[in-house]
Formats: C-alpha cells, sequence, structure tokens
C-alpha cells in the first residue's frame, strides 16, 4: 500500500534554530513529491515539486531534498513568521496506469521568537 | 486572480439537511478534486474530475456526490449530512501533473 509518513507531527524552535523535517514514502512509480505550506484557516499553498532522487529546491529559508526513499525540508534560522503545518504529498503511479496524490498527515512547525 | 473560490466558508446544518458545496477555478485548470481534512487524518479525496464532463470516486466517496457543471466550476452535494461530515472541506484544481491549487476551505458542522 502507498503511504507517506511525516516526522516529527510536532516541531517547536527558538527563532534562528535550523531544523530538517521529515518526509518518508513508500510507493511504486514515483512521478512527483510536492511540499506544501498550511496556515490556520487556510488551504495549503503550494512551496516545490521534487521529481528525483538528489534533486533540491531552494527559497528563502526553505531547502527541499529528495532520496528515492524520503524528502527533507530543511528551515535554516527559521523566523516566527515560518511558523505553519508543512504537508507532504507524492503522486505516484498506480497498477492500473493512472495516477493518484498521496498526501502525509503534517508536520507542525512553531518557530518562538 | 482570485484562483480557486469555495463558497460558503462556514456552514451549520442538522443531521439529514442536505446542502451544496461550490468551487470555481479561473486558471483554466482541467483537474479540479474535493479534499476533507480531519484532525490526525490529513488530507484525504472524495472526488475528482480529470476533465470536463468526468467524475470519479476518490478514497472516501460514501455519502458525497459531485457535478462538474463546466471547465470551472466542481460543487460538491451533501444529500443527507451526518455527524460523521462534520469537517473541513478543500477544493482543489491543477492542469495535468502540476502542483494543486486550493482553495480556503469550507468549515461544515453537522449536529
Amino acid at each position: 500500500e502507498d503511504q507517506v509518513t511525516q516526522s516529527p507531527e510536532a516541531l517547536r524552535l527558538q527563532e534562528g534554530e535550523s531544523s530538517s523535517l521529515n518526509c518518508s514514502y513508500t510507493v511504486s512509480g514515483l512521478r512527483g513529491l510536492f511540499w506544501y505550506r498550511q496556515d490556520p484557516g487556510k488551504g495549503p499553498e503550494f512551496l516545490f515539486t521534487l521529481y528525483s532522487a538528489g534533486e533540491e529546491k531552494e527559497k528563502e529559508r526553505l531547502k527541499a531534498t529528495l532520496t528515492k526513499k524520503e524528502s527533507f525540508l530543511h528551515i535554516t534560522a527559521p523566523k516566527p513568521e515560518d511558523s505553519a503545518t508543512y504537508l507532504c504529498a507524492v503522486q505516484a503511479r498506480t497498477q492500473g496506469g493512472s495516477e493518484k496524490l498521496v498526501f502525509g498527515k503534517g508536520t507542525k512547525l512553531t518557530v518562538n521568537p | 486572480n482570485a484562483g480557486v473560490t469555495q463558497t460558503p466558508k462556514f456552514q451549520v446544518l442538522k443531521t439529514g439537511q442536505s446542502m451544496t458545496l461550490q468551487c470555481a477555478q479561473d486558471m483554466n485548470h482541467n483537474s479540479m478534486y474535493w479534499y476533507r481534512q480531519d484532525p490526525g487524518m490529513g488530507l484525504r479525496l472524495i472526488y475528482y474530475s480529470a476533465s470536463e464532463g468526468t467524475t470519479d470516486k476518490g478514497e472516501v466517496p460514501n455519502g458525497y456526490n459531485v457535478s462538474r457543471l463546466n471547465k470551472r466550476e466542481f460543487s460538491l452535494r451533501l444529500e443527507s449530512a451526518a455527524p460523521s461530515q462534520t469537517s473541513v472541506y478543500f477544493c482543489a484544481s491543477r492542469l495535468s501533473n502540476s502542483p494543486l491549487h486550493f482553495g480556503n476551505g469550507t468549515r461544515l458542522t453537522v449536529t
């Protein structure tokens, strides 16, 4: 069964304290991995797409990396405005040839000033 | 550029009542989706429409129906609401296999 597991479920950091969020997956036929940010009361907002192992993407204090089994979202010197829930989603090809998107349950990040 | 617009933002229903959640996108996307998000469960796919004129069941379709009215609009109907359908509902759209664009959700409470 295709699965996406995010860890930790929640993470508290002090402003400036760098860390990483993990997204591990077991899917057949990976077609892409997506990272989203979700603020309270809002819909998820797209951050990055990664397609192949070794690929990296950066945006401001965020850097996403991908291996054959997991992806990391590295947060460098976070600020309170980085507080949000971060979601990972994997696009996989099914046995029938169609494609589906599987979401993890998210990591809730809190950055204290 | 509005993106994905959902109405209403909030709704309270009594058990057995019906309602339709509306979704419209202005990005000329071909695929549209309805998800529900519950604490500890993550996002779960209810129904999707890969293109105008087609709809398919997702992971949790029971108790729901959908209509792809045209390329822009995709509605979700609850025929007889149940407390188990209390949730936050998100509509999303995308072009082929590009990232999903989400609306800001409808918060539904069924008493």
